[in-house]
Formats: C-alpha cells, structure tokens, sequence
C-alpha cells in the first residue's frame, strides 16, 4: 500500500531566502506529482514528475524525482510572498489511484 | 475552455438529511474522481468514473455514499443519512481517459452537518 508524507507540514520562511519541501513515499510510485493549494480555492496542478532523476523547473519553484530513494523535493528559490500556499505532493498506486501527502502549508513573509 | 465546475459551493444541512453534490467536468474529459478534504489534510479518493461505470469505488467510506455518472458527463455525489462526519470540502476532478492523464480539479463544495 502507497503511503505519501511530507515534511514539514509546516513553514514560515523570509522573502529571499530558499528552502525545499520534501516527500517521501512507501513503494513503488510510476510518477510524482506536486499541486499548489491556496485558501479556500482547489488544487492546482505544479508539476508531473515521471522517471527517476526527473527535474522540472517553473519560475522560482524546482521539483525533482528520486525513484531509489523514494523521494521527491520541491525547491523554492528566492521566495515571494505569491507563493504563499499549501503545496501537496502525491504518488500514483497500481490501481491509479492518488495517494496524497498532508500537505506543507508555506507562509512567506515580506 | 470552462474548467470542472461544483455545486453547490457550499451546504450546510442538518445531521440525518440527504444531499447531493453535482460535478461538471471538462468537456471530453472521460474520466471523473471524487475525493474528500478534511481540513488540514491531503484529498482522500472516493470513487473514480470511466464513462459511465464506476471504474473503482474502493474509497467511498460506507452505503450512505452513493455516486451516478448516467450520461458519461455530469456525475453526482449521494450522501444519506448525513453525520456531523461528512463535514469536508468534497472536490471533483476530472482528466482526458484516466490511468496516467493529469486530473484537473474543480473548486470543490463545502460541506456542513450540523
């Protein structure tokens, strides 16, 4: 059974400065996926990750796949106040199914 | 293009009536989900439409729930007998065929059992 959590669930951070979310997932997971959540709106679709190695970049957010370790890391460079949101990752099971991650809810200060 | 649309956006109900939630998704898209949002957590799959068969109903939580597809387009969420329980943000998605297509979600229905 796939099971997805990330870390932290939680981050407060200064614009400018970096920092990566992290997801770990159970087994065997064919692709990763990031979506973006603002308060009270649905889920936005970031990023689609597929092989192992993969790495996609949009504007000041990098995402990245490590189907070894099982690890996917969301990286935020020089953070802006817009990216202030819930971003959640999530594995794909044998049945196709979604299997979500709890979410890391980021706040940036200007 | 419209994206997937919800009604209601939210409903608020008393514990032990019936609602419905009402799902358009995007035209040509085959595909449908309903997941569940409590707050503070990740989206719990429900139930997933190819067309108009329910192609995976593993995530619905009990008999109250119930979902329909008839047409292969719009899809409705049942829910009997509500419980305090139920309260959650119940989001729709739909995507091109399903299996590996990316899912485009709606904005979801808040739902309210008092």
């Amino acid at each position: 059974e796939l099971k997805v959590e990330q870390n932290p669930l939680f981050l407060s951070m200064q614009e400018g400065k970096n920092y990566t979310i992290y997801c770990n997932y159970s087994t065997t997971s064919d692709r990763l996926y990031w979506y973006r959540q603002d308060p009270g709106k649905s889920l936005e679709s970031l990023f689609v990750l597929l092989s192992n190695g993969a790495v996609k970049q949009e504007g000041r957010l990098m995402a990245s796949l490590d189907t070894k370790a099982r690890l996917s890391t969301l990286h935020i460079t020089a953070a802006v106040h817009d990216l202030s949101a819930t971003y959640f990752c999530a594995g794909m099971d044998s049945n196709y199914q979604l299997i979500w991650g709890a979410g890391t809810k980021l706040i940036i200060k200007p | 293009g419209a994206g997937v649309s919800q009604t209601p956006s939210n409903k608020v109900t008393e514990k032990g009536k019936y609602v419905e939630l009402r799902c358009d998704p995007i035209s040509g898209h085959t595909a449908l989900y309903w997941y569940r949002q409590s707050l503070g957590q990740g989206p719990e799959f429900l139930i997933y439409f190819q067309g108009t068969g329910a192609a995976d109903d593993s995530g619905l939580p009990n008999d109250r729930f119930f979902a329909v597809r008839p047409e292969g387009s719009v899809s409705t969420l049942k829910i009997q007998r509500t419980e305090r329980g139920d309260s959650a943000v119940y989001l729709c998605a739909s995507s091109l065929s399903g299996s590996y297509n990316e899912q485009f979600f709606g904005p979801g229905t808040r739902l309210t059992v008092l």
